[in-house]
């Protein structure tokens, strides 16, 4: 069965800096992975995927992600972090293991950039 | 375009009341999820629609659950016999189909079980 970890409840950053939010996975097959943000009371907004190829994904707001597979991580980063940033994360893997399509997410990590 | 939209933004019933929480997807898209998200918790699978017919329900809970989508666009989820615990938001995506596309999500049906 898919699984992903998020180690991290909470990310501090202060504006300017670097950001890494991590993400682990388990699955059997080839990892189709995506990263999605959520702002309070708003559903979850689409940031990156990876599905094949390049392992350095760039995706929406300045964020990209590293696939790495003998490590089975897709950590999400972005070199300089904005208090606008701020918000909860998720990591979400599909395996396609029975052949559907839903998604298994992470618990989520919650990033903070302070001003 | 128009994104996933989902009514009501909030339901409170009682213990025991009957809901439904409804669903328009993005135009066009084939593949519709249902997804509930308990506070502190990543969104968990409920039931996934390809079409009209629903592909995979192994994510619902128990029977008092239950989601139609006739018309292979708009989908209800039902809950009867809603119970505190039924308690969270129940969030809606849709796709083209394929599992490397993209899920969209709504902002989410928050459901509250007094």
């Amino acid at each position: 069965a898919q699984s992903v970890a998020q180690p991290e409840d909470q990310v501090n950053v202060a504006e300017g800096n670097p950001l890494t939010v991590k993400c682990t996975y388990s699955v059997s097959g080839n990892p189709y992975l995506f990263w999605y943000v959520q702002y309070p009371n708003r559903g979850l907004q689409f940031l990156l995927k990876y599905i094949t190829g390049d392992n350095l994904v760039k995706g929406s707001y300045g964020f990209e992600a590293e696939f790495n597979k003998s490590q089975t991580s897709f950590h999400l980063k972005k070199p300089s972090a904005l208090v606008s940033d701020s918000a909860l994360y998720f990591c979400a893997v599909s395996g396609l293991t029975s052949g559907n399509t839903p998604l298994v997410f992470g618990k989520g990590t919650r990033l903070s950039v302070i001003a | 375009g128009a994104g996933v939209s989902q009514t009501p933004s909030n339901k409170v019933t009682e213990k025991g009341k009957y809901v439904e929480l409804r669903c328009d997807p993005i135009s066009g898209h084939t593949a519709l999820y249902w997804y509930r998200q308990s506070l502190g918790q990543g969104p968990e699978f409920l039931i996934y629609f390809q079409g009209t017919g629903a592909a995979d329900d192994s994510g619902l809970p128990n029977d008092r659950f239950f989601a139609v989508r006739p018309e292979g666009s708009v989908s209800t989820l039902k809950i009867q016999r809603t119970e505190r615990g039924d308690s969270a938001v129940y969030l809606c995506a849709s796709s083209w189909g394929q599992g490397t596309d993209t899920q969209y999500f709504g902002p989410g049906t928050r459901l509250t079980v007094l």
